[in-house]
């Protein structure tokens, strides 16, 4: 089945050491999604790929980059990861510009900063 | 800016019965559409129905619909036959039909009775 994957599904790091989270997908879609939830919260957008046109929120704190090599890979890469940044990181994508342009999420990745 | 407004933080049905999550939104734009996801606990965000504001017919799938009304920017969900499967957190969202960005509300809670 067509679907968004992500790995690692839960990924533990420590204070201030780079990691680096994976999505891909086999839709085929041309935006690709980053979304940050924390616990009992909404997603809040972080990023998003459209094609290979990189869109950022204001918002989103310097640390963060994103990565899209290709169209089926996006990265995201949290540069020094602070405690704060523990979390819930959903990878999303959508087909934009067609009729049923809506996002399907991937299952995540739980970070953990100790 | 759009605001998506979900007013029951938790809720609770018996299994079988009926209930109904509220939803309201704000927005200046005439095109756009809105999405009810379902979260289940440690799992993945998926869609579990859409509807576009220029069509006037609500949307249905199966046993999930909604009383989409324009007019009073309103958009609730009803679930009927509730099953236990359906314990989950469902977010309400918003998307204008130029934007990428999703604009989700801060999610019911629902909680099914055996």
């Amino acid at each position: 089945d067509a679907m968004v994957i992500q790995n690692p599904r839960y990924q533990v790091t420590q204070f201030g050491k780079p990691v680096t989270l994976s999505c891909s997908q086999t839709l085929n879609h041309n935006v690709m999604y980053w979304y940050q939830q924390k616990s009992s919260q909404a997603p809040k957008l972080l990023f998003h790929y459209y094609d290979k046109d990189f869109n950022n929120e204001a918002d989103t704190p310097d640390n963060f980059q994103s990565r899209r090599p290709n169209t089926s890979f996006c990265f995201l890469d949290i540069r020094s990861p602070g405690l704060g940044d523990a979390a819930m990181y959903l990878c999303a994508t959508s087909r934009y510009g067609s009729s049923t342009d809506t996002q399907y999420f991937g299952p995540g990745t739980r970070l953990t900063v100790l | 800016a759009q605001t998506v407004t979900q007013s029951q933080p938790e809720m609770s049905v018996q299994e079988a019965e009926t209930v109904t999550l509220s939803c309201t939104y704000d927005t200046s734009e005439s095109d756009y559409y809105l999405f009810w996801y379902k979260q289940p606990p440690s799992r993945q965000m998926i869609l579990v129905i859409r509807q576009e504001a220029y069509k006037q017919q609500n949307a249905t799938e199966n046993r999930f619909s909604v009383n989409f009304q324009k007019a009073a920017k309103s958009f609730s969900l009803k679930i009927s036959d509730s099953q236990l499967g359906d314990a989950a957190m469902y977010f309400c969202a918003y998307r204008g039909a130029g934007s990428y960005q999703l604009t989700f509300g801060k999610g019911t809670k629902l909680s099914v009775i055996p």
